[in-house]
């Protein structure tokens, strides 16, 4: 089986500070892992994913996220957070076949909230 | 190009009457899905279409929801007798099967309100 965790229903942070929101999973086999964003009212928006490959990837809108085996982590990162980035953020998992399925499963979301 | 589009955006029912939703995945791609969001349970895997395969119906929680694709396009959710448990935003999503491209992207989902 597969599972996502993300500790923090909520994460605060300034504007202009970093921000770090955190996602651990647990797989057998090799995960294909995704951040997705989510603003009220609307669906769910694909940030980035890790295949394969360098373990930093960046995405959409200045995100980044660093892959660690060893942790089994994925945490999102930016540099430098703004307001509009205020939203809740889903981690996800999927481990291909013949190893998994072709589902994702998902973290139960991390409200961000950056103010001024 | 064009999103996923769901329809409708919300949907309000009375406790007992079925319900139809309906989602239009990316032109050309193969794979659809649907999820369930709700305060209760987040994020849950319904059902998968991967071209003219048998589907993965192994997330549909009772044999009240059934799901069909038709001509490998356009998919529709049925909910039977619905109960107030399936409110909740329902979304569809679609991928091109490539690992290149391994990306569900998602619609704007579907409202439902069970009375």
């Amino acid at each position: 089986a597969q599972s996502v965790a993300q500790p923090e229903d909520q994460v605060n942070v300034a504007e202009g500070n970093p921000l770090t929101v955190k996602c651990t999973y647990s797989v057998s086999g090799n995960p294909y892992l995704f951040w997705y964003v989510q603003y009220p009212n609307r669906g769910l928006q694909f940030l980035l994913k890790y295949i394969t490959g360098d373990n930093l990837v960046k995405g959409s809108y200045g995100f980044e996220a660093e892959f660690n085996k060893s942790q089994t982590s994925f945490h999102l990162k930016k540099p430098s957070a703004l307001v509009s980035d205020s939203a809740l953020y889903f981690c996800a998992v999927r481990v291909p076949p013949p190893g998994g399925g072709n589902k994702l499963t998902f973290g139960t979301g991390t409200q961000l909230k950056v103010e001024l | 190009g064009a999103g996923v589009s769901q329809s409708p955006s919300n949907k309000v029912t009375e406790k007992g009457k079925d319900v139809e939703l309906r989602c239009d995945p990316i032109s050309g791609h193969t794979a659809l899905y649907w999820y369930r969001q709700s305060l209760g349970q987040g994020l849950e895997f319904l059902i998968y279409f991967q071209g003219n395969s048998a589907p993965d119906k192994s997330g549909l929680p009772s044999d009240r929801f059934s799901a069909e694709r038709t001509g490998g396009s356009v998919s529709t959710l049925t909910i039977q007798r619905t109960q107030q448990e399936d409110s909740a935003v329902y979304l569809c999503a679609s991928r091109l099967t490539r690992v290149s491209t391994d990306t569900q992207y998602f619609g704007p989902g579907t409202r439902l309100t069970v009375l």
